[in-house]
């Protein structure tokens, strides 16, 4: 199967700090990659869709101003989680599609905001 | 419209046995269901996938039933194994202009030694 990566694997920060997230396809390009957030014991929620050179789309009740997406390469995008409150505390997940629908996600980001 | 219904939320099965997933869509325009793994604290692996113009598909220990008609999907483990447990997400496929997955909630197997 494909490889994509995420870094850093877990994160701390200080309340109000902001984070970013890379998530790196490494053996294919991805014009499109997503991020997914999961809650513990529950199902991935997509918060929203980056691709390559444009706006990313996110979903309803998603804050854009809040999560920023950048898609910089055909290998490369970032969500940086501004202004982190504990609320975000959570799973960050993203994937990067190969082609023909098939998504291969990353290993994940484990954000803990004290 | 755009939800994926799976069940059983969780299962167990004995070594050897048979682990059975069921999944149901409403939304005909789903043109690619894929199943993924995913164990504690990591991103989930992509196992199987099937599209619709297919019955079934099976790799290895692992097989996928397509009904088209009934608007349903299962996953099959043959021979459950201990290292088998963890979650499995199905999950289809939104082809309109963006493909985007709709996952289902999730079923956590535990497959008992």
């Amino acid at each position: 199967g494909a490889v994509v990566s995420q870094h850093p694997s877990r994160v701390i920060c200080k309340s109000g700090t902001s984070v970013k997230i890379e998530c790196r396809s490494l053996d294919f390009q991805a014009t499109t990659m997503f991020w997914y957030r999961q809650f513990p014991k529950q199902s991935l929620m997509l918060m929203a869709t980056s691709n390559e050179g444009s706006k990313a789309t996110y979903e309803q009740g998603v804050e854009k101003d809040k999560f920023l997406i950048n898609h910089a390469s055909l290998t490369l995008s970032t969500l940086t989680v501004t202004s982190a409150h504990p609320e975000d505390s959570s799973f960050y997940i993203c994937s990067a599609n190969r082609g023909g629908g098939e998504q291969f996600f990353g290993p994940g980001t484990r954000l803990t905001v004290l | 419209q755009q939800q994926v219904k799976q069940s059983p939320q969780s299962l167990i099965v004995q070594k050897g046995g048979i682990s059975i997933i069921n999944c149901a869509y409403e939304n005909t325009a789903f043109d690619y269901f894929p199943w993924y793994q995913q164990f504690p604290g990591k991103g989930p692996a992509l196992l199987i996938a099937i599209r619709p113009d297919v019955s079934e598909k099976k790799e290895g220990r692992f097989t996928i039933s397509f009904n088209k008609s009934a608007k349903q999907f299962s996953l099959h483990i043959m021979d459950s194994q201990p290292g088998d447990s963890a979650t499995y997400f199905c999950a289809a496929l939104l082809n309109t202009g963006f493909q985007k997955l709709v996952f289902g909630t999730g079923t956590r197997l535990l497959v008992s030694p």
